[in-house]
């Protein structure tokens, strides 16, 4: 049981550039989420999934996009990278909506 | 002003002290209360979580709610070196328009000193 998981670790861009961050989870958990920790701006929510088929926005999602296909995975795609997305990405997930959110290890973004 | 306020820190104790966290928050619909310790370069790893009021305890650490005062706080005895950490309060109403998404605090940064 890997819990959730995250590919990259590090990623260097350009500005304007494309990627796809990875998260997935074997806990069979219908809720997941995107967040980014930036200093002295705390943990701020993404986009979020509360099953299969279903995104929403949280609170800063503008530059990005989500899909859920699965239960299992929740990649987050940067369209046209910026210099303000440098920043540290968090997957989570949990049971359901509302419950206890289990944290993947991140993925470091810098865009130069 | 913010849903959930939390001292930042920095707090500096010795081995062994007993270590005090709080965060206040305003929105009385939160009911699941949770803890989360973060090592530097690591992501956020549940400590412990309570729902409503009330306390519970695990070893060396002590979570409290009191949502009458709108306030919750996480204790731990006998401190560690190894708890030098930063510790996140974050909190969830799970119906209402938030969609079950949680609320977080800014975390304060503990370091504990042999």
């Amino acid at each position: 049981n890997a819990g959730v998981t995250q590919t990259p670790k590090f990623q260097v861009l350009k500005t304007g550039q494309s990627m796809t961050l990875q998260c997935a989870q074997d806990m069979n958990h219908e809720y997941m989420s995107w967040y980014r920790q930036d200093p002295g701006m705390g943990l701020r929510l993404i986009h979020y999934s509360v099953g299969a088929g279903i995104t929403d926005q949280g609170e800063v999602p503008n530059g990005y996009n989500v899909s859920r296909s699965t239960t299992e995975d929740f990649p987050l795609r940067l369209l046209s990278a910026a210099p303000s997305q440098t920043s540290v990405y968090f997957c989570a997930s949990s049971l359901t909506s509302g419950r206890v959110q289990y944290f993947g290890p991140g993925t470091r973004l810098t865009v130069l | 002003q913010k849903e959930v306020e939390q001292d930042p820190g920095p707090l500096s104790v010795p081995e062994g002290a007993i270590v005090s966290l709080n965060c206040t928050y305003s929105n009385s619909a939160f009911q699941y209360f949770m803890w989360y310790r973060q090592y530097s370069r690591k992501g956020p790893e549940l400590l412990m979580y309570t729902y409503s009021s009330g306390n519970k305890e695990d070893g060396r650490f002590t979570a409290q709610v009191d949502k009458s005062s709108k306030y919750i706080s996480l204790f731990i005895r006998d401190s560690q070196p190894s708890d030098s950490a930063t510790y996140l309060c974050a909190m969830s109403d799970p119906g209402g328009t938030s969609y079950g998404k949680l609320t977080f605090g800014q975390g304060t940064i503990l370091t504990v000193h042999p």
